[in-house]
């Protein structure tokens, strides 16, 4: 069974630019997280998805953006790019709520130069 | 709010002994799910253990086990018999259904010594 793929796995854009990166679940999973790893903030949540509807959104500016598509792929959208956004977005899939744990892909590497 | 504090950046061990890494949390929920998710140098993260909030009994899985103490809202992570291939950065995190998102702490890394 194919586990969650992230593309691409290593990304360099340069400020004002934008990126859509893209995240394939579990077959049968229904549920879309995407997080941001730095080393300064940790990990932190930016949004979810349940059958293409975003069930909860975390506190990003609204240069943050997802979808979920109805074969339950996830792109995650980042406009006008900063510097700071330079991070490991990780995507993570679930059958239903997530309280039997995620199953995360390798991640996304975003520099911003 | 939901907050979840690991206080050990760092620890280390000797191979084929004992290590536990300690997490706490705070929540005014009474339904939750706390998980040990371990991230090694390729970056993606794995689920190592899970906990029903309302189950008294501490989950095990091999040599990972934990000691959850819900009065105390304490969620350790006890790993025996470490390998080397148990070096990494343990997150510990919680999840509540009401927000479908996981709340992490900030980290251990994991030093197993040969």
């Amino acid at each position: 069974k194919a586990g969650v793929t992230q593309t691409p796995r290593y990304l360099i854009k340069t400020r004002g630019q934008q990126v859509t990166l893209s995240c394939s679940p579990i077959s049968g999973h229904r549920s879309v997280s995407w997080y941001q790893q730095t080393p300064g903030q940790g990990l932190q949540f930016l949004f979810e998805y349940f059958s293409e509807t975003q069930r909860n959104k975390g506190n990003f500016p609204g240069r943050f953006s997802g979808r979920q598509f109805s074969n339950s792929r996830s792109e995650m959208n980042v406009s006008t790019l900063e510097l700071g956004d330079s991070a490991l977005y990780l995507c993570a899939s679930s059958l239903g709520s997530g309280a039997n744990g995620y199953t995360f892909g390798s991640g996304t590497r975003l520099t911003v130069v | 709010a939901q907050t979840v504090t690991q206080s050990q950046p760092e620890m280390s061990v000797q191979e084929a002994e004992t290590v536990t890494l300690s997490c706490t949390y705070d929540t005014s929920e009474s339904d939750y799910y706390l998980f040990w998710y371990k991230q090694p140098p390729s970056r993606q993260m794995i689920l190592v253990i899970r906990q029903e909030a309302y189950k008294q009994q501490n989950a095990t899985e091999n040599r990972f086990s934990v000691n959850f103490q819900k009065a105390a809202k304490s969620f350790s992570l006890k790993i025996s018999d470490s390998q080397l291939g148990d070096a990494a950065m343990y997150f510990c995190a919680g999840f509540m259904d009401s927000n479908y998102q996981l709340i992490w702490g900030a980290g251990t890394k994991l030093i197993i010594k040969p």
